[in-house]
């Protein structure tokens, strides 16, 4: 098994550009979770999908951040404009349940300059 | 509000010295409990879990958990670690009713430093 794949590893960017982040989710796994780690916040849940569809965005900070997942095996989260704030390091996680152990790609880490 | 705490923001250890990292939630109904570990720059895995039965789990690597339900408390416990186990832990719980939230509920981590 491939584990959850995201893309890119690093990307540096910007302020004002539009920044995409990719994710594929383990095969089989219904829900789909992103979380941003940050020194001062530590991890915090931004936007949970369960069979595509998103069930709680309450963490997400501003418009300027939108996910989407249009199937299974993909997901996205943009952030548009990007601000230097939006620095961190953006982990993907699928899981079979909402409630059962989660599996964490390996990040992107994000630097917008 | 609830939340999930560790009490030790950063842990120095030798070699062959024993770990207990604590960690408490202020969740009142039944919860899911999770340990998970990031080494240096890596992404987060799973070193153990507690879903229901034994309160005493044990995981990989030779980390065991015990879950007081009366403290609301989850502490992780190694006998003897090794210098491979520097790394960042984090104690997760997710309420298993959804009217409290969907999100698995980090805690700060606990760096833990293991010198030679």
């Amino acid at each position: 098994d491939a584990g959850v794949i995201q893309s890119p590893r690093h990307e540096v960017t910007e302020m004002g550009q539009e920044v995409t982040l990719r994710c594929k989710p383990i095969s089989g796994h219904n829900s789909l979770f992103w979380y941003r780690q940050t020194m001062m916040r530590g991890l915090e849940l931004l936007i949970y999908f369960n069979n595509n569809v998103p069930i709680d965005d309450s963490g997400m900070p501003e418009d300027r951040f939108s996910a989407k997942m249009p199937n299974a095996s993909f997901s996205t989260l943009k952030i548009q404009p990007s601000e230097p704030r939006d620095s961190a390091v953006y982990f993907c996680a699928s899981s079979t349940s909402r409630l059962g152990e989660q599996y964490f790609g390996p990040g992107t880490r994000l630097t917008v300059t | 509000a609830q939340s999930v705490s560790q009490h030790n923001h950063h842990v120095i250890l030798s070699e062959a010295a024993s770990l207990e990292l604590g960690c408490n939630y202020s969740y009142g109904g039944t919860v899911n409990l999770f340990w998970y570990v990031q080494y240096p720059g890596q992404h987060l895995q799973l070193l153990l879990k507690y879903f229901s039965g034994d309160p005493l789990v044990k995981g990989i690597k030779g980390f065991e958990a015990e879950f007081i339900k009366s403290k609301f408390s989850f502490n992780l416990r190694k006998p003897s670690v090794q210098w491979s186990d520097t790394a960042e832990y984090f104690c997760a719980v997710i309420p298993v009713n959804s009217n409290s939230g969907y999100a698995l509920n980090f805690g700060k981590g606990t760096s833990l430093l293991v010198t030679p």
